[in-house]
């Protein structure tokens, strides 16, 4: 897990808050990606940068934005969520964008809205 | 539009007993095949995945899954289930759209549960 790592491992919140999470990756990759992980339901892809440039919007609130400085650090800046938030945001990074390229998860950062 | 099935919530083996997770996908091509899996409080970890070539894909832990084409599967399996083992397991696909790339869904999950 230490090729991907994310900060912070949990976070509490308000509703009127403002956070981000932080996520690092250390094998040299040109894409990166946040999931979000809720309870019962299947990994939701939300964003996807290739090079730095988001290829990928899966219909996100605006509440979520985005921000990829560079090729290995990716941020999730959060503002007026929801408790419907609350879940496990999971970042992975890929080699490329290719389809049969592995992507590689960091630990998640556990959020709870309140 | 893609697709993956885990048709078991849970799974439950004794441990020295082979275990199968089962997943089935839809894809309109050629797909890549995954399996993951999360220990508690943990992130995904690769475990393997089926590109291209021979149907029986060996991963780490000891773990391998048979892609079988006719019947759109790719279930997991290992000989002899060790009650380390115990975790989520998720299967995802990723079609190939000759070049370009395409989202890589998961499945929701199989809990497999190795007992003493």
């Amino acid at each position: 897990e230490t090729g991907v790592t994310q900060t912070p491992r949990h976070l509490v919140m308000g509703m009127t808050n403002k956070k981000s999470l932080k996520c690092e990756q250390h094998l040299g990759h040109n894409a990166m990606y946040w999931y979000k992980q809720s309870a019962k339901k299947p990994l939701e892809l939300m964003f996807v940068y290739s090079l730095e440039e988001r290829v990928e919007n899966n219909s996100v609130p605006s509440r979520f934005s985005p921000e990829c400085p560079n090729s290995s650090h990716l941020f999730l800046h959060l503002h007026t969520l929801q408790p419907e938030d609350s879940a496990l945001y999971l970042c992975a990074s890929s080699q490329d964008g290719s389809p049969q390229e592995t992507q590689y998860f960091g630990p998640g950062t556990r959020l709870l809205v309140l | 539009a893609q697709s993956v099935a885990q048709p078991e919530d849970q799974v439950n083996v004794a441990e020295g007993n082979p275990l199968t997770v089962k997943c089935t996908y839809s894809v309109s091509g050629n797909p890549y095949l995954f399996w993951y899996v999360q220990y508690p409080n943990r992130g995904l970890q690769f475990l393997l995945k089926y590109i291209t070539g021979d149907n029986l894909v060996k991963g780490s832990y000891g773990f391998e899954a048979e892609f079988n084409k006719s019947q759109t599967s790719f279930h997991l399996k290992k000989p002899s289930a060790l009650v380390s083992d115990s975790a989520l397991y998720f299967c995802a696909v990723r079609e190939n759209y000759g070049g370009s790339q395409g989202n890589l869904i998961f499945g929701k999950g199989t809990k497999l549960s190795v007992k003493p």
